[in-house]
């Protein structure tokens, strides 16, 4: 059964840029599906950040995209989120998700999340 | 962007009660409409796909119905173990919008 597994820094430093990745086990990220990345601050609802196909066509939320890359290693397996200039709004849980459906419309697979604080 | 409204913002009832849950749209998106459900601390569960159909292994108690700009999630005989928060989404244009959650809370 496939598992996404999130991971880097707990803590991130206002102004810099945040990095995580998400490791996909069980599931060739190269065989289909979108995979993306949702986030919620505390206390807060979801939100979208952005999704891609394993051929590269990447989407993102118009909130965030001046900010936002996503990008896929398929040698690893693994899904990648970089968030730049970031304040202490984008302090949150981040989530990456697999999107299957015929239009990709529904997430399926989520990660367990993981704490990303923004504070110097 | 489509805005997904949800309402109520909190539902209070008792175990055993019969939940019913809306999702407005602001524009049509046809019948791409999901359904999650969020415990505290615990990642967001998947119940209902394309307005109508359960995830797998989620309860019969559990159905979707609606298309267009107006959905609803039921939830028929409460269990203790249902009362969380719940999201509608959807996704237009490649582009992904929740609602804002109902909370489900015991009365």
């Amino acid at each position: 059964q496939v598992q996404l597994q999130e991971s880097g820094p707990g803590l991130v430093k206002p102004s810099e840029t945040l990095s995580l990745t998400c490791t996909v086990s069980d599931y060739s990220i190269n065989s289909g599906y979108y995979w993306g990345w949702i986030r919620q601050p505390p206390g807060k609802g979801l939100e979208w950040i952005g999704s891609l196909y394993h051929s590269g066509n990447t989407y993102y939320n118009p909130s965030l995209t001046s900010r936002v890359t996503i990008s896929l290693d398929t040698s690893k397996n693994q899904l990648s989120l970089k968030l730049s200039s970031v304040t202490a709004a984008d302090t949150a849980v981040y989530y990456c998700a697999r999107a299957r459906g015929a239009a990709y419309n529904y997430m399926d697979v989520w990660g367990k999340g993981t704490t990303v604080t923004v504070s110097s | 962007e489509i805005v997904l409204t949800q309402s109520p913002a909190t539902l209070s009832l008792s175990p055993g009660e019969r939940a019913t849950l809306s999702c407005r749209a602001s524009q049509s998106v046809s019948s791409y409409l999901a359904w999650y459900q969020q415990k505290p601390g615990q990642t967001p569960r998947l119940l209902i796909y394309d307005a109508s159909n359960r995830a797998t292994g989620i309860p019969a108690r559990f159905s979707g119905s609606g298309s267009g700009t107006d959905f609803t999630l039921t939830i028929t005989s409460l269990e203790p173990e249902d009362f969380a928060v719940y999201y509608c989404q959807q996704r237009s244009n490649w582009l992904y919008t929740f609602g804002q959650g109902t909370r489900l809370e015991i009365k």
